[in-house]
Parts: C-alpha cells; sequence; structure tokens
C-alpha cells in the first residue's frame, strides 16, 4: 500500500462548479500538508501549505485536513478553465521528517 | 517572485549516453532536491542536499547516477549511462534551511532516452 492515496481522475467539471479533490495517507505521523498544482510541462507549483487538522483558505482555495480520518481535500470554488491542471498533494513529518511524499495527481479539466 | 532554474529545458539523448542537468535554486535556500517524474506519476526523491552534504540519497541509483553541490549553491545531476527506462522529467526543488518548509520547484530537465 503507498503512503499517499490519490484518484489519478481525470475530472472534468463545467466552469463555475465547485471542485473537491482528495488524498488519503497511512501514517498518521503526517503533520505537514501541501498542494501543489502541476500544468502540462511544468514544475509543480505550492498552493496551500497547512500544518496539522483544520481548514486553510486563500482566495477560492481552501485547504482541510482531517488527521483521525486520514484525509485532506483540496476544494476550488468558482472553478475557471485556467484551473485545468494536475493537482498532487504531499504530506510530510514523519520518521524522516523532512522527507515529502507525493500522491500521483489528480488531472482535473474545466470546461468552459 | 524568486524562481528555481534549471537547464536544458528538454533533452534528448541515446542509451549508453552521458547526460547532465543544471539547477540553480532559489536564493538562500540551504536545502536542495532531486525528483524524478514519470509521467502521470508524482514526484519521487532522487537526492536531497543540505548546503554542500548529501542528506538522503537512498533512492538514487548510484550505479549509473551521480549528483554533487560542490559550493551549497547550485547543482548538477548526471546520468551514465543513459538507459531507456530512465526518460523522465527531472524535476529540482528548493526550500529554507527549516525542517518541513514548502519545496519550490524549478520547471524540470524533460528527458528522452532513444
Amino acid at each position: 500500500q503507498k503512503e499517499v492515496e490519490q484518484d489519478p481522475g481525470p475530472l472534468s467539471v463545467p466552469e463555475g462548479a465547485i471542485v473537491s479533490l482528495n488524498c488519503t495517507y497511512s501514517n498518521s505521523a503526517f503533520q505537514y500538508f501541501m498542494w501543489y498544482r502541476q500544468y502540462s510541462r511544468k514544475g509543480p507549483e505550492l498552493l496551500m501549505y497547512t500544518y496539522s487538522s483544520g481548514n486553510k483558505e486563500d482566495g477560492r482555495f481552501t485547504a482541510q485536513v482531517d488527521k483521525s480520518s486520514k484525509y485532506i481535500s483540496l476544494f476550488i470554488r468558482d472553478s475557471q478553465p485556467s484551473d485545468s491542471a494536475t493537482y498532487l498533494c504531499a504530506m510530510s513529518g514523519g520518521s524522516s521528517a523532512s522527507k515529502i511524499i507525493f500522491g500521483s495527481g489528480t488531472r482535473l479539466s474545466i470546461r468552459p | 517572485e524568486a524562481e528555481v532554474a534549471q537547464s536544458p529545458r528538454y533533452k534528448i539523448t541515446e542509451k549508453s549516453q552521458a547526460v547532465a542537468f543544471w539547477c540553480d535554486p532559489i536564493s538562500g535556500h540551504a536545502t536542495l532536491y532531486w525528483y524524478r517524474q514519470i509521467l502521470g506519476q508524482g514526484p519521487e526523491l532522487l537526492v536531497q542536499f543540505q548546503d554542500e552534504s548529501v542528506v538522503d540519497d537512498s533512492q538514487l541509483p548510484k550505479d549509473r547516477f551521480s549528483a554533487e553541490r560542490l559550493k551549497g549553491v547550485d547543482s548538477t545531476l548526471k546520468i551514465q549511462p543513459a538507459e531507456l527506462g530512465d526518460s523522465a522529467m527531472y524535476l529540482c526543488a528548493s526550500s529554507r534551511r527549516d525542517r518541513n518548509s514548502p519545496l519550490h520547484f524549478g520547471n524540470g530537465t524533460r528527458l528522452t532516452v532513444t
């Protein structure tokens, strides 16, 4: 079993919809949680960075961490075609505290 | 906003040839990472430097891959000899010294081995 599981998609939604992207993990020691956005042929770009449980909001993006369920989410409100990309979750804080483990990414497409 | 610089952007090489990638991290970032990303997968760590020292190279295929960061600033990743299975995106990232500081990635080098 992988330490971090992420549905690869693809996920296709109409413009303006609320998007929910999710990851589950198995290592209860993870404490730092990140979401990256990756456009085709580009490097991952940090979107959200959270510590421990709770919510964090930044513009149209909300990151949510539920450590009791080992489940994290990224919500995108009022989705735009420019949000079409692959979204990677990442986390760290386990026994190799500075090692960051990535999910495999979810491909998202926003239809105009 | 400061960026991680990588070159070349694209590289095509024949198997058994040598290939090298270069990375210049964000100024002041002590930690530098090389990741490999196969299409449709997440990045996987190859090697991590703290300043000029290797912190983690447990996933680096040392029979053919080498990495250095001689002055603790820019870094080079080399593959010799390249194999068909090495075709992937090679990403460099950097972060501040404090543990669990988020990574900032460059745009990568896409390697194709023929």
